[in-house]
């Protein structure tokens, strides 16, 4: 049984377009980030929400929207795609969203934008 | 603004022993994490040190001096399946966030 999974696992789309990632967690766990990894594989989170609240909010561009339904589920809605907005993107959910607490992570998605 | 420092790359022969060295500098500190990534993987949790001192699990050890901002992860009896990038990543507070390192990325050889 998938903890954590992404849909889709792989995006090839033009410069432009929108596009959007789905993630959904079946671990009971309170909160949910997103990550970007670049092509040196540096990690930086983006977002984070718990229990739907949105609660780390980094210095994304506002192209980037979360969207978190409920607690199991948090999607990441990307308009006016750029070629600097080619990366993996992960999303990851812990039990906790105020105290350190291991973060479980999905399996990624592959963002290429031509 | 937060920086952690872990070397590019390591590269080791299967059986022995290596250390992952990483350095911070943070505003705000509640522990060090270690997370292990293979290629085209996603990051898997390794082990977390709140305190100073040795964490063992298994064949993974990790280290923390607070006082120092520096900590390590020890691998033990080395396999070619611990071929993989390893990152230190730091919480911060504010709500459960994780600052990583730039990534040490380990060869195990024959």
């Amino acid at each position: 049984d998938t903890a954590v999974s992404q849909t889709p696992k792989y995006l090839v789309t033009q410069m432009g377009n929108d596009k959007s990632i789905k993630c959904e967690q079946n671990l009971g766990h309170d909160t949910m980030y997103w990550y970007k990894q670049d092509s040196k594989k540096f990690l930086k989170i983006m977002f984070s929400y718990n229990n739907k609240e949105l609660i780390i909010n980094e210095t994304v561009p506002n192209r980037f929207s979360p969207k978190s339904p409920d607690k199991a589920h948090l999607n990441l809605h990307i308009n006016s795609l750029e070629l600097g907005d080619s990366a993996v993107y992960f999303c990851a959910s812990s039990q906790d969203g105020a105290l350190p607490d291991t973060q479980y992570f999905g399996p990624g998605t592959r963002l290429t934008v031509l | 603004g937060q920086s952690l420092e872990q070397p590019s790359e390591v590269t080791a022969v299967e059986g022995a022993i290596v250390q992952i060295n990483c350095t911070y500098q943070t505003s705000g500190f509640y522990g060090l994490s270690w997370y292990q990534q293979h290629d085209g993987g996603a990051p898997t949790f390794l082990s977390y040190n709140a305190l100073d001192g040795l964490e063992e699990t298994g064949r993974f050890s990790s280290f923390l001096s607070r006082s120092d901002s520096y900590g390590y992860l020890l691998l033990q009896e080395l396999q070619m399946k611990d071929s993989a990038s390893y990152f230190c990543a730091v919480f911060t507070g504010g709500g459960n966030k994780l600052t990583f390192g730039t990534g040490t990325q380990l060869k195990v050889e024959l």
